[in-house]
């Protein structure tokens, strides 16, 4: 069964530096979206994407951070100077359609700790 | 804001018996509702879906019904057995193309052998 993939698994990185995240969808979906669950708590919303733009974001996904579709596979989260708060576990997910009738397959996440 | 509550956070239960999940939400009239499971260190996976139309759902051993007056779901696994420890999450769903999930905290449930 297709799935989505997420690399790298565990990022480690020091506070202020930038770390992209990436993940590949299932190849036939359309919509795209971020996920971030800091230990402990629930998963939480932090974007989403459809047509080559942001379709909603929450208030979690400030300025530092930006995703992009650089090709036809991959689907990248940018944290352009990351926090010790941002230290979580991210998880990308992508849905053949948008509506609350279809689920989303999540990848098993990268975890990143800052450092 | 919506709000999604599940009945604890952990929940023990004997294998072979049926364990019970709650969902209930506020400021919210979904038109689905979904369940997934979420294990340890890994990303949640979609188990059931059920429209607001429909009370109940099967699927193999889990059961879900959905109560919109009471603004409630009820998450059923019958004959449980020690793999169906997990984290269950739910996450009501509307209409909007691209529609973003808002999970609750999730039950985390434990089947004991």
């Amino acid at each position: 069964e297709p799935e989505v993939t997420q690399t790298p698994s565990h990022q480690v990185t020091q506070m202020g530096q930038e770390v992209i995240l990436r993940c590949v969808p299932i190849s036939n979906h359309l919509y795209f979206y971020w996920y971030r669950q800091i230990l402990g708590q629930k998963v939480e919303f932090l974007v989403s994407f459809y047509n080559n733009e942001i379709s909603e974001k929450s208030e979690i996904f400030d300025d530092q951070f930006s995703v992009e579709r650089p090709d036809g596979s991959n689907f990248t989260l940018k944290i352009r100077s990351t926090k010790l708060e941002d230290s979580a576990m991210y998880f990308c997910a992508s849905s053949g359609g948008g509506l609350g009738n279809q689920p989303q397959h999540f990848g098993d996440g990268t975890r990143l700790s800052i450092l | 804001s919506q709000k999604i509550e599940q009945n604890s956070e952990a929940l023990n239960i004997q294998e072979g018996k049926t364990a019970t999940l709650t969902c209930n939400y506020t400021n919210y009239s979904p038109a689905y509702l979904q369940w997934y499971r979420q294990d340890p260190g890994r990303g949640p996976v979609f188990l059931l879906l059920i429209r607001e139309n429909e009370k109940e759902k099967r699927k193999e051993r889990l059961k879900v019904t959905f109560d919109t007056t009471l603004k409630q779901s009820l998450f059923h696994i019958t004959a449980s057995q020690p793999a169906d420890s997990a984290t269950y999450l739910c996450a009501p769903r509307g209409m909007n193309r691209d529609d973003k999930i808002i999970f609750g905290k999730g039950t985390r449930l434990h089947i004991l052998p």
